[in-house]
């Protein structure tokens, strides 16, 4: 089975900070995904990167930015986290693009 | 615009009972069309994918159609059971200009009651 992995399942972090996102796969996934997902809004692509070390800008991508080093991880971070930032979090891999995502289960970050 | 919009937005029903979930969407080019199950606090899981060419594709009490004519999709799920209860989302890819987007609907939040 896929195994998607995200490093917390809940986070508070206070304004301003630099906040570290990570998410690993374990399925030699070439693609890996970050949305984030708000009440009544569904999910929203922040990045998403088709290969180490490429990273292709989602439909929200202000205020983060992404690390892909390694194939299994890729990892969202929060410049100066700002309070509406507070969010689920979801982290996906696929195969390739055509193929059926894998999801995390998610990290709740509160920004207080 | 792509848009993918999911009716009702929320549902109660009493377990052992039938329901079905609407999905109409405005996305092209179409490229394949994707119900996802999401329990609550958890990453949504895959049900089921359908095609153009696909009218019908079932996972257990999950039956999924598509209407490529009319771009409406339909999720039957048949004798409910508690475990059902969760958000149901609506997954759309397409594939313009060479690029592969996911265009996602808000879901359709499911109460089985006993």
């Amino acid at each position: 089975d896929v195994k998607v992995t995200q490093s917390s399942r809940y986070l508070v972090k206070r304004t301003g900070e630099k906040v570290f996102l990570e998410c690993v796969q374990d399925m030699d996934h070439e693609n890996m995904f970050w949305y984030r997902q708000d009440p009544g809004l569904g999910l929203r692509l922040i990045y998403f990167s088709y290969d180490v070390k490429m990273k292709e800008k989602g439909d929200i991508p202000e205020g983060y930015s992404v690390s892909r080093e390694k194939k299994e991880r890729f990892s969202l971070i929060l410049e100066s986290a700002s309070t509406n930032q507070t969010s689920m979090y979801l982290c996906a891999s696929s195969f390739s693009k055509a193929y059926e995502q894998y999801f995390g289960p998610g990290t709740r970050l509160t920004v207080t | 615009k792509n848009q993918v919009e999911q009716s009702p937005q929320s549902l109660i029903i009493l377990e052992g009972k039938n329901c079905t979930l609407q999905c109409n969407y405005t996305v092209s080019p179409f490229s394949n069309l994707r119900w996802y199950k999401q329990d609550t606090g958890r990453g949504p899981v895959s049900l089921t994918i359908m095609t153009f060419s696909e009218n019908t594709k079932s996972n257990g009490r999950y039956t999924a159609t598509l209407d490529a004519d009319t771009k409406q999709s339909s999720l039957h799920i048949t004798a409910s059971q508690l475990s059902d209860s969760a958000s149901y989302i609506c997954v759309v890819s397409s594939t313009p200009s060479g690029t592969y987007k996911y265009i996602f609907g808000t879901g359709t939040r499911l109460k089985v009651l006993a």
